[in-house]
């Protein structure tokens, strides 16, 4: 079954703490992104890939890092997540001209 | 600044009612458009793909057009059921990979 995954779907944790969300998609698409949504804000694109070690900020990258060691990997990463930063988080992935698929979210709380 | 509306923000309807949401951007040289599905505490799910070069796609009961010179898109969901209640999301794609959404519409279909 064609889908991007996520983890962890929850996550809380402490200021300064540093975290990883992992992505995954079996899929063998190029495309992978970032996106964070949040209320009355909608979804802001954070990092996306174009294909493996080829990354560029989106809209919102500050405080976040991504890599792209694998095509099906995307990991992102908070060095050090301040409250800002607590949101829902979404990855997606696509050839470009198709469709995208996203993941199931993963929803951070910094305190 | 590449910027996508959608109207209502909310709509509530009795089951069976024929439907339309509506999307608009203002930089019409756009590279595709999706509609997304957001049920709550899910990802996102796409509806239709219309590419830039295409008026409309359908799937069921499901029917998007595009109007690249005006900015427009619509959403047309016939026969509406309960199970449809979600939020709608447009997405405009102006290059390989970067979205900008809409703040969606939440539609609400009455038993």
């Amino acid at each position: 079954e064609a889908q991007v995954t996520q983890n962890p779907r929850y996550l809380i944790t402490v200021t300064g703490k540093k975290l990883t969300v992992t992505c995954s998609q079996n899929m063998n698409h190029e495309y992978m992104s970032w996106y964070r949504q949040d209320p009355g804000l909608g979804l802001r694109q954070i990092y996306y890939s174009m294909n493996v070690e080829v990354t560029d900020k989106g809209d919102v990258p500050e405080g976040y890092k991504v890599s792209r060691k694998e095509k099906r990997n995307f990991p992102l990463i908070l060095e050090s997540p301040s409250p800002n930063q607590t949101s829902l988080y979404f990855c997606a992935s696509s050839t470009g001209s198709t469709r995208a698929f996203f993941g199931q979210g993963t929803r951070l709380t910094v305190v | 600044k590449q910027e996508v509306t959608q109207i209502p923000a909310a709509l509530s309807v009795p089951e069976g009612e024929n439907l339309v949401l509506n999307c608009s951007f203002t930089d019409s040289a756009i590279y595709n458009l999706q509609w997304f599905r957001q049920d709550p505490g899910k990802g996102l799910t796409s509806l239709l793909l219309i590419q830039s070069s295409q008026r409309e796609q359908t799937s069921g009961r499901l029917n998007a057009s595009l109007d690249k010179s005006s900015g427009r898109s619509t959403l047309y969901i016939a026969a509406s059921q309960p199970g449809d209640s979600a939020t709608y999301l447009c997405a405009v794609k102006y290059n390989f990979n970067k979205f900008y959404f809409g703040s969606g519409t939440k539609l609400n279909v009455k038993p």
